[in-house]
């Protein structure tokens, strides 16, 4: 089973781009989908968009044109740039691993949001 | 987009006792390829969330069996035989036949 690390900074301000970085350990990067989930404070999930190993991304509509997900196969990690965030981009952001018989989570990165 | 629907929102229950939570989704969740990808997935506080469900009724790996899926086109169920404190929690359903992967709003099982 794949573990995820994440890291990244977690307080931001208006307008500044998010960026997180997820490692994968113990596993290969075919047969996933690299994922970003977030959580508003106190609500419930929300998927960002993923990556898979050959580098296809899909993104949630609602956050696509500030989003990108990348994949660096040398380092076995992928990451996440959100632009312009505002307090509505603040909560718990989670990297995962999916495939049919495994969904592996990060740890979760507190982000908050200041003006 | 489809629209997962969690009833109830809040599940108050006895310890010992079985627990039913349900899922309904706005259109059918049977994929082109035969399979119907509806997950269930379980929070406990301060937790990242853990995946229990997959395929409708296919349990993960270490998942107690006292958790169990069951449903077809938009209407799921997970099913908690006897409910144990480390129950105590959020649980969602998710769609992954479509595209964009959607949540359910989450339902808080707490012990009464």
């Amino acid at each position: 089973q794949v573990q995820l690390q994440q890291w990244g900074a977690g307080l931001l301000k208006s307008s500044e781009t998010l960026s997180l970085t997820c490692a994968v350990y113990g596993g290969s990067f075919s047969g996933y989908y690299w994922s970003w989930i977030r959580q508003p404070p106190g609500k419930g999930l929300e998927w960002i968009g993923e990556i898979n190993h050959s580098g296809s991304t899909n993104y949630n509509p609602s956050l696509k044109s500030r989003v990108t997900i990348s994949l660096d196969t040398s380092k076995n990690q992928f990451s996440l740039k959100l632009s312009s965030v505002t307090a509505a981009d603040a909560g718990i952001y989670y990297c995962a691993g999916i495939s049919i018989l495994e969904w592996s989570w990060g740890q979760g990165t507190l982000v908050t949001v200041s003006s | 987009d489809v629209v997962m629907t969690q009833s109830p929102l809040s599940l108050p229950v006895t310890l010992g006792q079985p627990a039913s939570i349900s899922c309904r989704s706005s259109q059918s969740l049977v994929h082109s390829d035969g399979n119907t990808y509806l997950d269930w997935f379980q929070q406990r506080p301060g937790q990242s969330p853990r995946r229990l469900i997959y395929k409708v009724s296919n349990r993960d790996y270490g998942v107690p069996d006292r958790f169990s899926g069951s449903g077809s086109g938009t209407d799921f169920t997970l099913k908690i035989s006897r409910v144990e404190a480390e129950d105590v929690g959020v649980y969602y359903c998710m769609q992954g036949t479509d595209w964009l992967r959607t949540f359910g709003q989450g339902t808080k099982v707490e012990i009464k």
